[in-house]
C-alpha cells in the first residue's frame, strides 16, 4: 500500500519570498506523483505530475518539484510566490499497478502582503 | 465542455434521511471517484470505478453505495445519513492512473 506525508499543515510566507512544501512518499513498487492545488471553495487542479524521465518536473504557474527516489520526496517549490498563491496543496501518489489515488493531508499556503 | 459536473451544491439531511450525489463526466473517461474532505485529513478515497460496470471500495467506503450508471455518470448514495458523513463530497475522473484527475466543484453535505 502506498501512503503520503506532508510535513507542514501550515505554511506562511510573505510576497516575493521563495516556498517549499514537503512531501514524502511510502511505496513498496514504482508510483507517479502529482500535486493538486485547491483555491477557497473549488475543487482541486493538477499543478504537476511526475510519471518519469526528468526528476525536475515544472508546472502551472511557476512551479515546480524534483523527485528524489533515495530520499522517497516529492517536495514542491516556487522562487517567488504571489498573494494569488494562497490555497491548499495536496501531495498525491498512485502505485503502477493501481487506479488508486492516495492524498496528503494537505498544506495550507498564506502569502502575507 | 463542461468537465465534471456534481449535483446538488448544497444539502442539509436529518440523521437516517437518504440520498444521492450525482456525477457526470463529458470527457470520455474510464475512470471516476468519489472522495470526501475533512478538515485536517485530505482527500479519502470513498469509492471508484475503473470501468463502466465496474466499482471497487475505498479506504471510507462504510455507509455508502455506488453506481456507474454508464461511461458518464457515477452517482453515490447514501442509505442512512449520519453526522459522521457532514464533509465536502468530490467526484472526479481520468483516463487512467498515469493521467491527471479532473475534479467537480463539488456537494457540501450538512447531517443533522
Amino acid at each position: 500500500a502506498q501512503s503520503v506525508t506532508q510535513l507542514d499543515s501550515q505554511v506562511p510566507v510573505f510576497e516575493e519570498a521563495p516556498v517549499e512544501l514537503r512531501c514524502n512518499y511510502s511505496s513498496s513498487v514504482s508510483v507517479y506523483l502529482f500535486w493538486y492545488v485547491q483555491y477557497p471553495n473549488q475543487g482541486l487542479q493538477l499543478l504537476l505530475k511526475y510519471l518519469s524521465g526528468s526528476t525536475l518536473v515544472k508546472g502551472i504557474n511557476g512551479f515546480e518539484a524534483e523527485f528524489n527516489k533515495s530520499q522517497t520526496s516529492f517536495h514542491l517549490r516556487k522562487p517567488s510566490v504571489h498573494i494569488s498563491d494562497t490555497a491548499e496543496y495536496f501531495c498525491a501518489v498512485t502505485a503502477h499497478n493501481t487506479d488508486k489515488l492516495i492524498f496528503g493531508t494537505g498544506t495550507r499556503l498564506q502569502v502575507f502582503p | 465542455n463542461a468537465g465534471v459536473t456534481q449535483t446538488p451544491k448544497f444539502q442539509v439531511l436529518k440523521t437516517g434521511q437518504s440520498m444521492t450525489l450525482q456525477c457526470a463526466q463529458d470527457m470520455n473517461h474510464n475512470s471516476m471517484y468519489w472522495y470526501r474532505q475533512d478538515p485536517g485529513m485530505g482527500l479519502r478515497l470513498i469509492y471508484y470505478s475503473a470501468s463502466e460496470g465496474t466499482t471497487d471500495k475505498g479506504e471510507v467506503p462504510n455507509g455508502y453505495n455506488v453506481s456507474r450508471l454508464n461511461k458518464r455518470e457515477f452517482s453515490l448514495r447514501l442509505e442512512s445519513a449520519a453526522p459522521s458523513q457532514t464533509s465536502v463530497y468530490f467526484c472526479a475522473s481520468s483516463g487512467n492512473s498515469q493521467e491527471t484527475q479532473y475534479f467537480g466543484p463539488g456537494t457540501r453535505l450538512l447531517v443533522l
